[in-house]
């Protein structure tokens, strides 16, 4: 089992709607990342944070909010969403050296 | 060109073969590269790392990097019907940003 943990694991939100998914790591890693994948496509980057600064942002619109509570949380905030924007949410953590552990991730669904 | 080449697949193979995949890519910057198997509706999960060039071993998995030649293969020995998955390939320089491939889908017939 992957020690990154991402709930939800689904999630289903209107256009309109507000919500959070939210990423729990306990392995001391100080970098930690929200990635976005479509199926049979590999992973997007969306969001590094290092050292709880936000350091990467990769031109993702403004609907998605990034948010690095402490050094074990990270939550990423929903608004406005497009249907287009239904995926697969993956949080990763990743040690000094460059390891990359995934969590299971949250599907979301934008009807 | 894209940075990481992966070739799909699909890959079919019996159970008991040795499955072999490679990814080619054009960043020499490149010094660190990951395999991850990913089953389906799941978060990719981390195989192989390595650092450099070099051959490392890990149980029925060895995964290899060749820097002159802008190469990195994973060879699976003794495949299972548990081995089907897709696998990605990934890579970075001394940053936090990896580059992956396209993914190649790994069927073992029982």
């Amino acid at each position: 089992d992957t020690e990154v943990t991402q709930t939800p694991k689904h999630l289903v939100m209107g256009m309109t709607n507000k919500k959070s998914l939210k990423c729990e790591q306990h392995m001391g890693h100080r970098a930690m990342y929200w990635y976005k994948q479509k199926a049979k496509k590999p992973p997007e980057l969306m969001f590094v944070y290092s050292y709880e600064k936000l350091s990467i942002n990769e031109s993702v619109p403004s609907r998605f909010s990034p948010e690095c509570p402490n050094s074990s949380l990270l939550n990423l905030h929903l608004h406005a969403l497009q249907p287009e924007d239904s995926a697969l949410y993956l949080c990763a953590s990743s040690t000094n050296n460059g390891e990359l552990f995934f969590g299971e991730g949250s599907r979301l669904t934008v009807l | 060109q894209k940075e990481v080449e992966q070739d799909p697949g699909p890959l079919s193979v019996p159970e008991g073969a040795i499955v072999s995949l490679n990814c080619t890519y054009s960043n020499s910057a490149f010094q660190y590269f990951m395999w991850y198997r990913q089953y389906s509706r799941k978060g990719p999960e981390l195989l192989m790392y390595t650092y450099s060039s070099g051959n490392k071993e890990d149980g029925r998995f060895t995964a290899q990097v060749d820097k002159s030649s802008k190469y990195i293969s994973l060879f699976i020995r003794d495949s299972q019907p548990s081995d089907s998955a897709t696998y990605l390939c990934a890579m970075s320089p001394n940053d936090y940003k990896l580059s992956f491939g396209a993914g190649t889908t790994v069927t073992v017939r029982a």
